[in-house]
């Protein structure tokens, strides 16, 4: 059971918009609509951000949204702004456990 | 309100086994589709999930670590507890507990954490 695959870091200017990658495999994020995606802030413990592939929980940002296509899954942050700036990890389901992936930390610059 | 507050060991030696305490308020882990898991995260590195139980006892675990751990639940206490043997250095984390909702891994309530530091 190996990390999902994000990219070490995204970077963007306020307002614009970015997105994160998570690449599994066909055992995980491509066979099952269970992909979640985290965000957190230095010393802080992660924040639900998006669930099930595409819904977002009470209280996050409509700027959040989440899609994916085959092994791959996408977090996109629209309009970006300063508090945006944090690590944000994806997990998925697979095959009765479940999977962090790697990483990413998002710089507003 | 839901809330999550892990308690054990700061400081565990090498080989030794490490027992943690979830315990929360606000929900109940009889409640059918309710969950309780453990997430670790070693200083500046990832999220690790560790293991998940279900109100209606179901346990799984994270199959690299599923030789040393062990979920248990007392609903009556609102307490789940993990146990790990065999601590390395390399288990050296901060330790979550987090409330699971319906679907994937999808944990949407979070204990502040704990650090567990493995050494001699």
């Amino acid at each position: 059971q190996s990390a999902l695959t994000q990219p070490a870091s995204v970077s963007g200017s306020p307002g614009q918009s970015i997105t994160i990658s998570c690449t599994g495999t066909s055992s995980d994020v491509g066979g099952y609509n269970y992909v979640s995606w985290y965000q957190q802030h230095p010393g802080k413990a992660p924040k639900l951000m998006i669930y099930d592939v595409s819904n977002r929980p009470s209280g996050v940002s409509n700027r959040f949204s989440g899609s994916k296509s085959g092994n791959t899954a996408s977090l996109t942050i629209s309009g970006l702004q300063a508090e945006d700036e944090a690590d944000y990890y994806c997990s998925s389901y697979t095959s009765s456990s479940y999977v962090f992936g790697t990483g990413t930390k998002v710089t507003v610059l | 309100q839901i809330t999550l507050k892990e308690s054990g060991p700061t400081l565990v030696k090498p080989t030794q086994t490490l027992t943690l305490t979830c315990t929360f308020s606000g929900f109940s882990l009889s409640t059918s589709g309710v969950g309780v898991g453990w997430i670790r995260q070693p200083p500046g590195k990832a999220l690790e999930w560790l293991a998940l139980i279900y109100w209606d006892d179901d346990k799984r675990y994270s199959p690299s670590l599923k030789s040393r751990l062990t979920i248990t639940k007392d609903t009556s206490k609102n307490q789940v507890v993990l146990t790990m043997t065999n601590m390395d250095p390399v288990d050296t984390a901060t330790y979550y507990c987090a409330h699971r909702i319906l679907g994937g891994p999808n944990f949407d309530y979070w204990g502040q954490g704990t650090l567990v530091t493995v050494s001699s």
